[in-house]
């Protein structure tokens, strides 16, 4: 199946500190969406993204769909203890109507 | 809260057994995705239901199999169950007819096969 390289696996940050995590394809893909989970629970959704080059912003989260459609990215602003968890990015491929793949999650951890 | 549940929250069954798991899709959602997520990876897709018929199919073996009802709740069945199906199953709703497919996720079943 599609295989989506998110990275970093996992970071450690001080609290107030900005984070940066991106995924890439090796397909062009029709939308982005980044979620976010918590322990023993699904996944929430953070944002979602639509058309190459979009920038969008929820609170402290933004989020860019990559300009060749290959890639996403999500960054956290002034970052605080309630963001530790998993983050995880979620791209559709162009010639799917309805599957998803998901990349293997970003371990945040957020030091107070 | 997405609206989003699923039943039952946890699950324990042996080998060779036969499970089902439910989802009820939030309010006005015509459509339903299920994924397998094993522990400390991303959520892999199974397969989704619109109008009750199965409308794709991910990598999973014919013992994974489903059901979408006129309510547009599903069920996720899986026969002869073996020890690698222990995972985290989630479900999601979408509202296919938007031009876009984004989905909400229900709380998961967790499933371990013993």
């Amino acid at each position: 199946g599609q295989q989506l390289n998110q990275s970093p696996q996992s970071m450690f940050i001080q609290e107030g500190e900005d984070v940066s995590m991106n995924c890439t394809s090796s397909s062009i893909f029709n939308t982005w969406l980044w979620y976010k989970q918590d322990p023993g629970e699904g996944p929430v959704l953070l944002i979602a993204l639509y058309k190459a080059g979009e920038l969008t912003s929820n609170g402290r989260l933004t989020a860019q769909f990559g300009i060749t459609r290959k890639d996403s990215f999500l960054n956290i602003s002034a970052s605080i203890p309630s963001d530790v968890g998993i983050y995880f990015c979620a791209g559709q491929p162009w010639n799917t109507g309805n599957q998803f793949y998901f990349g293997t999650g970003t371990s945040l951890t957020v030091i107070p | 809260e997405t609206g989003v549940t699923q039943s039952p929250t946890h699950l324990i069954k042996t080998r060779g057994q036969q499970v089902t798991l439910r989802c009820s899709s939030q309010s006005g959602h015509n459509t339903v995705s299920w994924y397998q997520q094993a522990l400390g990876q991303g959520p892999q897709f199974i397969f989704q239901y619109y109008r009750e018929e199965e409308n794709g199919r991910g990598n999973f073996p014919p013992r994974f199999s489903g059901l979408q009802f006129p309510n547009y709740s599903s069920e996720l069945n899986v026969n002869a169950l073996e020890l690698d199906d222990s995972a985290l199953y989630l479900c999601a709703s979408s509202l296919r007819g938007r031009g876009s497919w984004v989905q909400y996720f229900g709380p998961g079943t967790r499933l371990t096969v013993l």
